[in-house]
């Protein structure tokens, strides 16, 4: 089955704690990103990667780090997490780098204390 | 940069007819999308237009007026499970920016 799954799907972590959400596609799509959303605020990008090795800042991009070294994974890394990062979290694919059909996974709900 | 506006809210009733509409501004542009979200859910995508014009896919349909930097979403028939948040998006080289979603309501 084609999907893009994340893990995990809920963390509540504290305040510096090191954290990755791991984000894997079997889909062999080019396109990756990571979006986190809040309520009123929509979904905001926070890194997209265009291919393996290439990755480039969203709209939302301070607190956060990635990495693209196989093109089927894009794991999304908070160094040291603050309450404010708090949010839902998406990561996606697409079969082009142009990105505008994006497959989503489940979520991942992260709480930090 | 870009940015874009939708309503907040659009109620409606079984049956009938909606439009959800958005406009944008943008530095460049390389066509907009349209996701369904349903409460606690992912986003799925519904349907991208790059040229002018009216895209239907079954109950929907998406249009685009380029120079108008306006498009809008159309669901007809509507159900209860359309119930949900939509949102556009547009790219900005090859960042993808959404708008902040449209909550509809549909009753019976």
């Amino acid at each position: 089955e084609a999907q893009v799954t994340q893990n995990p799907r809920y963390l509540i972590t504290v305040t510096g704690k090191k954290l990755t959400v791991t984000c894997s596609q079997n889909m062999n799509h080019e396109y990756m990103s990571w979006y986190r959303q809040d309520p009123g605020l929509g979904l905001r990008q926070i890194y997209y990667s265009m291919n393996v090795e290439v990755t480039d800042k969203g709209d939302v991009p301070e607190g956060y780090k990635v990495s693209r070294k196989e093109k089927r994974n894009f794991p999304l890394i908070l160094e040291s997490p603050s309450p404010n990062q708090t949010s839902l979290y998406f990561c996606a694919s697409s079969r082009t780098s142009g990105g505008f059909e994006q497959f989503f996974g489940p979520g991942t709900r992260l709480t930090v204390l | 940069g870009q940015s874009l506006e939708q309503p907040s809210e659009v109620t409606a009733v079984e049956g009938a007819i909606v439009q959800i509409n958005c406009t944008y501004q943008t530095s460049g542009f390389y066509g907009l999308s349209w996701y369904q979200q349903h409460d606690g859910g992912a986003p799925t995508f519904l349907s991208y237009n790059a040229l002018d014009g009216l895209e239907e896919t079954g109950r929907f349909s998406s249009f685009l007026s380029r120079s108008d930097s306006y498009g809008y979403l159309l669901l007809q028939e509507l159900q209860m499970k359309d119930s949900a948040s939509y949102f556009c998006a547009v790219r900005d080289g090859g960042a993808l920016i959404f708008g902040k979603g449209t909550t509809l309501s549909v009753s019976s």
